[in-house]
């Protein structure tokens, strides 16, 4: 079965701190990977999406996720967190089916930038 | 703008009562999805479709019916079979493998 796994639910940073969230998946056959984020009051959006090619995958806002085969793994980073990057972030990962996909989500981290 | 709309925003039901969530699309999207997300489990797909007339049960389908008679519009019946109905929904769509759009939510709470 398909799964997702966030290691860290609650993650507090200074501002200009450097970022990482931790994402591990588990799926049988070619996954397609992706790293939405939910502001406060805001809809859920795409920060970005892995789906072959370069295992950097540049995003919005300046963050970024680095796709590891052998670890199964997707993790997010930034160099320096802002204030306004405060939010909830979900790594997700889908079949490459070519066609419609099913979406697998994790359980999230909720990030808290102290100014 | 294109976009999804999700009425209404919050919803309050009474024990033993259907209540039906609605959720539209302009974005001429064919695959429509209901997910349910509570605190600290993440998004759990409840209902999915790809094609109009057609719908498949997600992880968590139990007590919840959908119908899709529409390619724009996908809306989710929460019956009085879900045992813990209160919760945040988040419908969303997706015309390809390229990411999900999705709407403001609706939030259900039992009183």
């Amino acid at each position: 079965a398909q799964s997702v796994s966030q290691h860290n639910h609650h993650v507090i940073l200074s501002e200009a701190a450097s970022l990482e969230l931790g994402c591990n998946y588990s799926y049988g056959g070619t996954v397609n990977l992706f790293w939405y984020v939910q502001y406060p009051g805001q809809h859920l959006q795409l920060l970005l999406k892995y789906f072959s090619g370069d295992p950097l995958v540049k995003g919005i806002k300046g963050f970024e996720a680095e796709f590891i085969k052998s670890k199964f793994s997707f993790n997010l980073r930034k160099p320096s967190v802002q204030w306004s990057d405060t939010a909830e972030y979900f790594c997700a990962a889908g079949g490459d089916s070519g066609g419609y996909q099913k979406v697998t989500f994790g359980t999230g981290t909720k990030l808290q930038v102290i100014p | 703008d294109g976009g999804i709309t999700q009425s209404p925003k919050y919803l309050f039901r009474k024990e033993g009562q259907n209540v039906t969530l609605s959720c539209e699309q302009n974005l001429n999207h064919d695959a429509m999805y209901w997910y349910r997300q509570d605190p600290g489990q993440g998004l759990r797909l409840i209902y999915y479709s790809q094609i109009v007339n057609d719908f498949q049960k997600g992880d968590i389908a139990e007590g919840y019916s959908v119908s899709r008679e529409k390619k724009e519009s996908f809306p989710l019946t929460v019956t009085s079979a879900q045992k813990n109905p209160t919760a945040f929904y988040l419908c969303a769509s997706t015309a390809n493998r390229y990411g999900y759009t999705f709407g403001s939510g609706t939030r259900l709470t039992v009183v």
